[in-house]
């Protein structure tokens, strides 16, 4: 089956600890992108990667890094978690290199930061 | 820069009701606009992609129009179902075609 898969769906933490939320997708997409949706302020882009080796600042990327060295993982990493990373984490995929394809969604990372 | 508005923001209707959901948009010059449904816990699923040289697309009762000029999109559902009832969400895409703007979503309630 076609599809993002995000690990771990659920993850509550404390402040500092370093954390990693892995995103996978099996459909050969080479966009890549981390989404976070917080209430009042709707989805916003952390980073994207047009391809292996190719990231790239989205509009909210303070506190996050990431890394693309295979096709098919995109993962997001919070290396001093603070409670304002409290939020709803979402990967997306596509087909070309850009975000101009339909876009497939994982099915989320509900994160709480404490 | 651009924003992307949905109007209202929750919406409920009874079963069998057409309905259509509105999503406006401030810089016409877009690539194109996509609509999805949110459901709780999960992820989001594309329903349609309109391109900008597109007026209309069509997937079974959904059905999604684009006016550039005057920077809207409407999505109509035909006889509405209660399994119908989610977030639905519209997005543009930047200018660089890097990254999609979202709208904050209109929640429908379908009761039967």
């Amino acid at each position: 089956e076609a599809q993002v898969t995000q690990n771990p769906r659920y993850l509550i933490t404390v402040t500092g600890k370093k954390l990693t939320v892995t995103c996978s997708q099996n459909m050969n997409h080479e966009y890549m992108s981390w989404y976070r949706q917080d209430p009042g302020l709707g989805l916003r882009q952390i980073y994207y990667s047009m391809n292996v080796e190719v990231t790239d600042k989205g509009d909210v990327p303070e506190g996050y890094k990431v890394s693309r060295k295979e096709k098919r993982n995109f993962p997001l990493i919070l290396e001093s978690p603070s409670p304002n990373q409290t939020s709803l984490y979402f990967c997306a995929s596509s087909f070309g290199g850009s975000a101009l394809d339909t876009q497939y969604f994982g099915p989320g990372t509900r994160l709480t930061v404490l | 820069k651009q924003e992307v508005t949905q109007i209202p923001a929750a919406l409920s209707v009874p079963e069998g009701e057409n309905l259509v959901l509105n999503c406006s948009f401030t810089d016409s010059a877009i690539y194109n606009l996509q609509w999805f449904r949110q459901d709780p816990g999960k992820g989001l699923t594309s329903l349609l992609l309109i391109q900008s040289s597109q007026r209309e697309q069509t997937s079974g009762r959904l059905n999604a129009s684009l006016d550039k000029s005057s920077g809207r999109s409407t999505l109509y559902i035909a006889a509405s179902q209660p399994g119908d009832s989610a977030t639905y969400l519209c997005a543009v895409t930047n200018q660089a075609g890097t990254a999609l703007i979202f709208g904050k979503g209109t929640t429908l309630s379908v009761s039967s």
